[in-house]
């Protein structure tokens, strides 16, 4: 079956520091990839997104590449802000043959950004 | 822009009782989803639907049924609540590519 994994948390760091939160996949088939971002009390918001191998996703300063020779999407950020201090959740969505879009997410990564 | 709402945001309940979740979508998207989000899980999947009357289980189907009898509407239902069951749940729809889109949650206690 498909599955995502994702570096486990919480991931605490500084103000203004590189981040990176990896994310690889197994899936069979060509997922699309996505990160989603779950601020405290909120529910899950579209971060960014790649349907295909090698495209670059990216939103507020975040990137991530659809690397498909090892099956990862990690999350990158050149310079974390203590707005950003949320739960990153990454998933893939295949369609199968019935046209439906199953998505798996991972069991999310707590980032916790301190001044 | 798609927008959800979700009903009850909180409740407390009782083990036993029964209890209904309602998720509203203010526009004519096809597929719709329930997860379940529990510490150290992820989101889970519990059921979802397809078209009016037209739903399927998913991973965490077993003590949960749903229905959709309008576009608009898809209800979740705890026949006989359990303290398992304690969770945030999130409605969800497909929108391309399968992005999701989600609701606010609403957060079950079952005492």
């Amino acid at each position: 079956g498909n599955s995502v994994t994702q570096m486990e948390g919480p991931v605490t760091l500084s103000e203004e520091a590189f981040l990176t939160i990896n994310c690889t996949y197994t899936a069979t088939g060509y997922p699309s990839l996505f990160w989603y971002v779950q601020y405290p009390g909120e529910g899950l918001q579209l971060l960014l997104k790649a349907t295909k191998a090698d495209d670059k996703g990216s939103n507020k300063g975040f990137e991530a590449t659809y690397r498909k020779e090892t099956t990862s999407f990690h999350l990158e950020k050149g310079s974390v802000q203590v707005s950003d201090s949320a739960v990153y959740f990454c998933a893939l969505a295949l369609m199968n043959s019935g046209g439906y879009q199953k998505v798996t997410f991972g069991t999310g990564t707590k980032l916790q950004v301190i001044p | 822009d798609a927008g959800i709402t979700q009903s009850p945001r909180h409740k407390v309940t009782e083990t036993g009782t029964p209890v209904t979740l309602r998720c509203h979508q203010t526009e004519n998207h096809r597929y719709m989803y329930w997860y379940r989000q529990d510490p150290g899980h992820g989101l889970r999947l519990i059921h979802y639907s397809y078209g009016v009357k037209d739903t399927d289980k998913g991973e965490v189907s077993d003590g949960y049924s749903v229905s959709r009898s309008k576009t608009e509407d898809f209800l979740l239902t705890l026949e006989s609540a359990t303290s398992s069951q304690t969770s945030v749940y999130f409605c969800a729809i497909s929108l391309r590519n399968g992005e999701l889109f989600f609701g606010e949650g609403s957060r079950l206690t079952v005492l």
